[in-house]
């Protein structure tokens, strides 16, 4: 089974501050069809996860343009470009090339 | 606008059975995969099952093959989960979400509460 490993497990950021994530995973990503699925989410307190960037870099539709994805087969960034009250919450990587695995979530909070 | 509403949830005890249901809106329900995540209290998520546009071809991880049953009824644009021989590690909420390839969970339900307590 596919592991998803996120670190930090815990993210303390200032506002306007820019941050980092990390999923990494123990196979490549990479599809027989060209594809990689791996996605971003993210779960505000006492909400639903919410799609914010898919298949590694694509921003998806109404998700603000300081978020970005990078990264290729088994290391995957998530990008913050200047965090903002309504960012805070837990991120979670998924891939869905080998069934489906989400990573353990980072909590971003307020320094 | 797309809507996913889960329903179904509650108390229930050990090895005993519950079915969750799920009603899609505001797309063609019919032409998405589909899938079941599930999320114990103050732990992360859980991919628990997903189902074929047809509902010819369904998945599952280790934890709930052969206890839980994924299904949809395109004609009513629902999706069920079937949870049989219920152990406290069920204990969950239970989300509907809708996958599209290449943005899978680009949608999700609210959430139901399962609790498998005695």
């Amino acid at each position: 089974d596919v592991v998803l490993t996120q670190t930090p497990p815990t993210l303390s950021a200032t506002i306007g501050q820019s941050v980092s994530i990390s999923c990494r995973s123990s196979q490549s990503l990479l599809h027989s069809n060209g594809n990689t699925y791996l996605h971003w989410l993210l779960q505000r307190p006492g909400q639903s996860p919410q799609l914010l960037i898919y298949s590694v870099s694509r921003l998806e539709s109404g998700v603000p343009n300081r978020f970005s994805g990078s990264g290729s087969g088994t290391d995957f960034t998530l990008k913050i470009s200047g965090v903002e009250a309504e960012d805070l919450g837990v991120y979670y990587c998924v891939q869905g090339t080998h069934a489906y695995t989400f990573g353990a979530g980072t909590k971003l909070e307020l320094k | 606008e797309v809507q996913l509403v889960e329903s179904g949830g509650g108390l229930v005890q050990p090895g005993r059975s519950l079915k969750l249901s799920c009603a899609a809106s505001g797309f063609t329900f019919s032409n998405y995969y589909m899938a079941w995540v599930r999320q114990a209290p103050k732990k992360g998520l859980e991919w628990v099952a997903t189902i074929s546009t047809s509902g010819s071809r369904t998945y599952y991880p280790d934890s709930v093959k052969g206890r839980f049953t994924i299904s949809r009824d395109n004609a009513k644009s629902s999706l069920y989960l079937q949870m049989n021989s219920l152990k406290s590690e069920d204990t969950a909420t239970y989300y509907c979400a809708r996958l599209e390839g290449i943005k899978d969970f680009d949608y999700w339900g609210q959430g139901v509460m399962v609790t498998v307590s005695s």
